[in-house]
């Protein structure tokens, strides 16, 4: 029963290098999200998705790209990483967004950008 | 759009001590959720309670209870008799049922001393 699983865990990277942080849950949800934490901030959406193929942005999405094509996976890319974007990254998943479902989240991702 | 602040940035208290997590939201929809989350020093989020806008009864779990007040916006998080293993950093959240964009306080990080 591995839940919600984030990988890699962590990663370094240059500016300006493509990246992409990989999300997987095994509990058929239909609801996605990708948070970044950083200090003083808590935790801002930067996308969410609500099913296969539909995906919409959150708070902070400028710089990052998601796809959804399987329920199970929601990958999120960083075209062009600046250092602004390091950050620690959780994927959270839940049964259903809009009716105040709990979210589950990963164990997080710690991206540096160089 | 929706807020969450948590205005304790850290608290520090001796084990045995009576701690209260302060949370004040602001949203304009007569639906939504409030939550709180825990973030050990490992990292992960662990889900603690939810609560909708039309329960304020408040809830007590061991040595955890929450306020939950609408007529001040609050949401408060108090630990009774804590412990050093409640060292953590707790965020508050705000879900509107009309979107979904949960948004997270900057959180409060609580120290129990031995």
């Amino acid at each position: 029963d591995a839940g919600i699983t984030q990988s890699p865990r962590y990663k370094i990277t240059e500016t300006g290098r493509q990246v992409t942080l990989m999300c997987h849950q095994t509990w058929s949800h239909s609801y996605m999200f990708w948070y970044r934490q950083d200090l003083g901030h808590g935790l801002r959406l930067i996308y969410y998705s609500a099913a296969a193929d539909i995906t919409d942005k959150g708070e902070v999405p400028d710089g990052y790209v998601v796809s959804r094509s399987k329920t199970e996976n929601f990958p999120l890319t960083l075209e062009s990483a600046t250092r602004s974007q390091t950050s620690v990254y959780f994927c959270a998943s839940s049964p259903n967004g809009r009716t105040g479902d709990e979210q589950y989240f990963g164990p997080g991702t710690r991206l540096t950008v160089t | 759009a929706q807020k969450v602040t948590q205005a304790q940035t850290e608290i520090s208290v001796v084990e045995k001590e009576d701690v209260t997590l302060d949370c004040v939201y602001e949203t304009r929809d007569t639906t939504y959720y409030l939550f709180w989350y825990k973030q050990p020093p490992s990292g992960e989020l662990v889900f603690l309670i939810r609560r909708n806008s039309f329960d304020e009864q408040n809830e007590i779990s061991g040595r955890y209870s929450w306020n939950f007040q609408k007529s001040t916006s609050s949401f408060n998080f108090t630990i009774t008799a804590s412990q050093v293993v409640d060292s953590a950093v707790y965020f508050c959240a705000l879900s509107e049922a009309s979107n979904n964009d949960m948004r997270f306080g900057a959180g409060t990080r609580l120290t129990v001393k031995p």
